[in-house]
């Protein structure tokens, strides 16, 4: 079984620009979380989305967004690109319902 | 709210040594917890659930309730143990997870 990929795996971006990251889950897997990992905060959750619909929600500004298509292929777009923004971004597949996570390699965002 | 917290940034060990990873969660209901690991240059990927009670790598972790913790012990460390740890909690039946900042374990020659 292939595992999850993500795309592109390095995005260099100056700030207030935009950008859109996406992610091909596990075969079968309808449920795709991402997360913002930096070396200060860790692993910060920041949405998951089920069958096309955005279930579960972190606490990160409007400026991150996302969604899913039918296909459960993922993408998330960050807006206004601030300095901040600079991480990188995982991406994670699962049957759902707090079953194991199975991640991507990433998406190293530099933004300067 | 829920919360994990693991408060050793870095663990270093010589390799025999015995070896323990400190996760500690708030959380009102019932959790399930995580273990995943990161080795160097791989993705992160899981390593044991509490659920499941089994050994992986001869790492086991034990839910303790009353004290909110979920360490991460082994006996006697390897060399190949070395890596990023990661203690996580879900809620039940949700897909949201709360990751812990990890713990980088360095295990020494």
């Amino acid at each position: 079984k292939a595992g999850v990929t993500q795309t592109p795996r390095y995005l260099i971006k100056t700030r207030g620009q935009q950008v859109t990251l996406s992610c091909s889950p596990i075969s079968g897997h309808r449920s795709v979380s991402w997360y913002q990992q930096t070396p200060g905060q860790g692993l910060q959750f920041l949405f998951e989305y089920f069958s096309e619909t955005q279930r579960n929600k972190g606490n990160f500004p409007g400026r991150f967004s996302g969604r899913q298509f039918s296909n459960s292929r993922s993408e998330m777009n960050v807006s206004t690109l601030e300095l901040g923004d600079s991480a990188l971004y995982l991406c994670a597949s699962s049957l759902g319902g707090g079953n194991e996570q199975f991640f991507g390699p990433g998406t190293r965002l530099t933004v300067l | 709210a829920q919360r994990v917290t693991q408060p050793e940034k870095l663990l270093s060990v010589f390799k025999g040594a015995p070896v323990e990873l400190k996760c500690n969660y708030s959380y009102s209901g019932s959790p399930e917890l995580f273990w995943y690991v990161q080795y160097s240059r791989q993705r992160l990927q899981l390593l044991l659930r509490h659920i499941s009670r089994e050994s992986i790598k001869g790492f086991t972790a034990d839910l303790n309730k009353g004290e909110t913790s979920f360490h991460l012990k082994k006996p006697f460390a390897q060399e190949e143990d070395s890596a990023m740890y990661y203690c996580a909690l879900s809620v039940r039946n949700f897909n949201k997870f709360y990751f812990g900042s990890g713990t980088k374990l360095n295990v020494k020659p």
